[in-house]
């Protein structure tokens, strides 16, 4: 079972649409990270959080220590924000502080 | 823009062949940590490098290896290349010391293709 599960792993939208994206981990973490990556590798970090909720226009990242699980929403969602969106939690091995990632969620909103 | 460059932008190598892959952080930035990313999965943490010292490994074997250099550029070396380290390689780097809780700014990735 891997330690960080994302839900679903394709989602299609229209223009418009309210999406959620949910992740679920299963070890001890110190923050989460949500992460979109467009074609081509590129990364872009979009919120690291370790509670509550975080909004930057657009999105909205919330997270429940307790039951292991974070969702990103998008609402009003746009063509470009066809991307892949990886879910990865941050833990500490020693001193060094380590991401586990995701398999990514790849979300297409047509027109 | 995240301010964090990588070289080459695509490679090509054969099995058996050793290969170095460059990334150039944010000035300033002390932490640089290392992603492979096999097609279609979600990228598995390397290491990590502070202030020229690796300080966190992941379930990779010891061909590979890497060095940062004072000048917040750092390298990812792979020997004896094989056909399943095809992938794209992340560099990511940081300000703090990789205890604290921050952004991380990714590179680009360098794509590489083992025949």
């Amino acid at each position: 079972k891997n330690e960080v599960e994302q839900s679903p792993q394709n989602l299609t939208a229209q223009e418009g649409e309210f999406i959620t994206i949910n992740c679920s981990y299963s070890v001890g973490i110190s923050a989460l990270h949500w992460l979109q990556q467009h074609p081509g590798g590129g990364i872009v970090s979009l919120f690291m959080l370790s509670s509550g909720k975080k909004k930057h226009g657009r999105l909205i990242a919330t997270i429940n220590i307790q039951e292991k699980h974070s969702s990103l929403h998008i609402t009003a969602s746009h063509p470009r924000d066809s991307a892949v969106y990886i879910c990865a939690v941050e833990s500490r091995g020693g001193s060094a502080r380590q991401l586990t990632f995701g398999s990514g969620t790849q979300l297409t909103v047509l027109p | 823009e995240t301010g964090v460059t990588q070289s080459p932008t695509h490679l090509i190598k054969t099995r058996g062949q050793q290969v170095t892959l460059r990334c150039s952080s944010q000035s300033g930035h002390n932490t640089v940590s290392w992603y492979q990313q096999a097609l279609g999965q979600g990228p598995q943490f390397i290491f990590q490098y502070y202030r020229e010292e690796e300080n966190g490994r992941g379930n990779f074997p010891p061909r590979f290896s890497g060095l940062q250099f004072p000048n917040y550029s750092s390298e990812l070396n792979v020997n004896a290349l094989e056909l399943d380290d095809s992938a794209l390689y992340l560099c990511a780097s940081s300000l703090g010391a990789g205890f604290l809780q921050e952004t991380q700014y990714f590179g680009p990735g360098t794509r590489l293709l083992v025949l």
